[in-house]
């Protein structure tokens, strides 16, 4: 089965402190990508960052980086210095082929000013 | 420029009615789909088309039905709608269906039946 879990309904953090946002995934597949996707309260997906998983060496995106353990099936996401416009909800997928997409329930991340 | 649009973006209508939601993209992209995310967020394929072909057909009830008339265009329409219809309906596309790409998503269109 195909699955992704985000065990953190919802998150909050003070702004410019860091927080992570968990994310692990089962599939049988070898070949998959993961992705962070952010919905604002626009309700508009936008792509936050993207990991290939053949790759070791985490990906990062100006203060968002990841910390993949492919091993663990885990995808974790860190921001560092969080900012006001950061509050979203969080989505963690994963594409196989035929680029079917997974996404995971999401957590919803408030900053605190 | 928006690169996946839709319309409309709010749309609010009765029980038993039909509507249709058009989407237009403007990135090149071969692939196109539709995502309905429920009141708990939770967002699921619905169908998937490529270069006007349809390659995933989620279980969907009949009464939804996808047109491609173009690769740049993915219009969905509902018969008969119900309450349970009531969902955030995201289009998006993606350059093709080769695992990893990207998807990019539209607005979203927000479908209240009452």
């Amino acid at each position: 089965a195909q699955t992704v879990t985000q065990s953190q309904p919802e998150m909050s953090v003070q702004e410019a402190e860091t927080v992570t946002l968990s994310c692990t995934y089962d599939t049988s597949e070898n070949n998959y990508y993961l992705f962070w996707y952010k919905q604002p309260p626009s309700r508009q997906m936008i792509l936050v960052i993207r990991q290939e998983a053949y790759k070791q060496q985490n990906a990062t995106e100006n203060r968002f980086s990841v910390n993949f353990q492919k091993a663990a099936k885990s995808f974790s996401l860190k921001i560092s210095d969080s900012q006001l416009g950061d509050t979203a909800m969080y989505f963690c997928a994963f594409s196989t082929t035929g680029n079917q997409f997974y996404f995971g329930t999401g957590t919803s991340l408030t900053v605190i000013p | 420029d928006t690169a996946v649009s839709q319309t409309p973006k709010y749309l609010v209508t009765q029980m038993g009615n039909d509507k249709s939601i058009k989407c237009e993209q403007n990135l090149g992209h071969d692939t196109m789909y539709w995502y309905k995310q429920d009141s708990k967020k939770f967002l699921k394929i619905m169908f998937s088309y490529n270069n006007k072909e349809l390659i995933i057909n989620e279980t969907v009830p009949n009464r939804f039905s996808p047109k491609s008339p173009d690769k740049a265009h993915l219009n969905l329409h509902i018969n008969s709608l119900e309450l349970g219809d009531s969902a955030v309906y995201f289009c998006a596309s993606s350059q093709g269906v080769r695992g990893g790409n990207t998807i990019y998503f539209g607005e979203g269109s927000w479908l209240t039946v009452v």
